[in-house]
């Protein structure tokens, strides 16, 4: 069973604009993840937020995490064509278990 | 390259057949873990093993077995095979034991069952 669910589904932006994605819970974590993954390739990771950490940055990558509210978000600034991918978050505790997932569409 | 390598990439057969997936994970990791991803039931946990040990079973069906050898390397078995098993099946692997860190992921093994 999916534990996280993102939201939403799909989105498209346009170059430049940002992008924000979000991710809901139902259990306790230990960590939450945010990985991408290009049309039927490898997932690849690219943040993870402790369940003690309310904001994370990585280069243009926001993720915060309310955990009161079992929730998480993903900014990407400043997107780019580049960026286009499906992203997902993941929960983790004893186990991964890993949302369906936003398919993001960046237009040039 | 996440240092995970999955073999076959591609794997085509008929139902009620037997398959073996098999996964390296990356040098050191000691965690593996198997996902199927469907479009219609997107990414499923299966099972991870720690080091030789099952530690977390997940969606996995009876029909489906997994190990991981002595060298860390683990295989996944799907026997019956029907239809809907029809999937892209992801290894990954993490250094990490109880509370898993980052997942590196392998490319994926498709299969078609026919």
């Amino acid at each position: 069973s999916q534990q996280g669910e993102e939201d939403p589904q799909a989105l498209s932006i346009q170059e430049g604009e940002n992008a924000t994605m979000n991710c809901s819970y139902k259990t306790s974590i230990n960590n939450l993840q945010w990985y991408r993954q290009n049309s039927g390739r490898g997932l690849v990771h690219l943040i993870l937020i402790r369940s003690n950490e309310r904001e994370k940055h990585s280069g243009r990558l926001r993720v915060t995490l309310d955990t009161s509210k079992k929730s998480s978000s993903l900014l990407i600034t400043a997107s780019r064509a580049a960026d286009t991918a499906s992203y997902f978050c993941a929960t983790a505790d004893d186990k991964i278990i890993f949302g369906k997932g936003t398919r993001l569409h960046i237009l040039p | 390259d996440s240092g995970v390598t999955q073999t076959p990439k591609h794997l085509i057969t008929a139902t009620g057949q037997r398959v073996t997936l098999r996964c390296s994970p990356r040098s050191g990791d000691l965690s593996v873990y198997w996902y199927q991803q469907s479009l219609d039931q997107g990414l499923q946990f299966l099972i991870q093993y720690y080091n030789g040990e099952e530690r977390a079973k997940g969606n996995i069906l009876e029909r489906f077995s997994a190990q991981q050898f002595p060298d860390l390397h683990s295989e996944l078995n799907l026997s019956s095979l029907e239809l809907g098993d029809s999937a892209l099946y992801f290894c990954a692997s993490s250094d990490s034991g109880r509370y898993a860190g980052e997942l590196f992921f392998g490319e994926g093994s498709r299969l078609t069952v026919l």
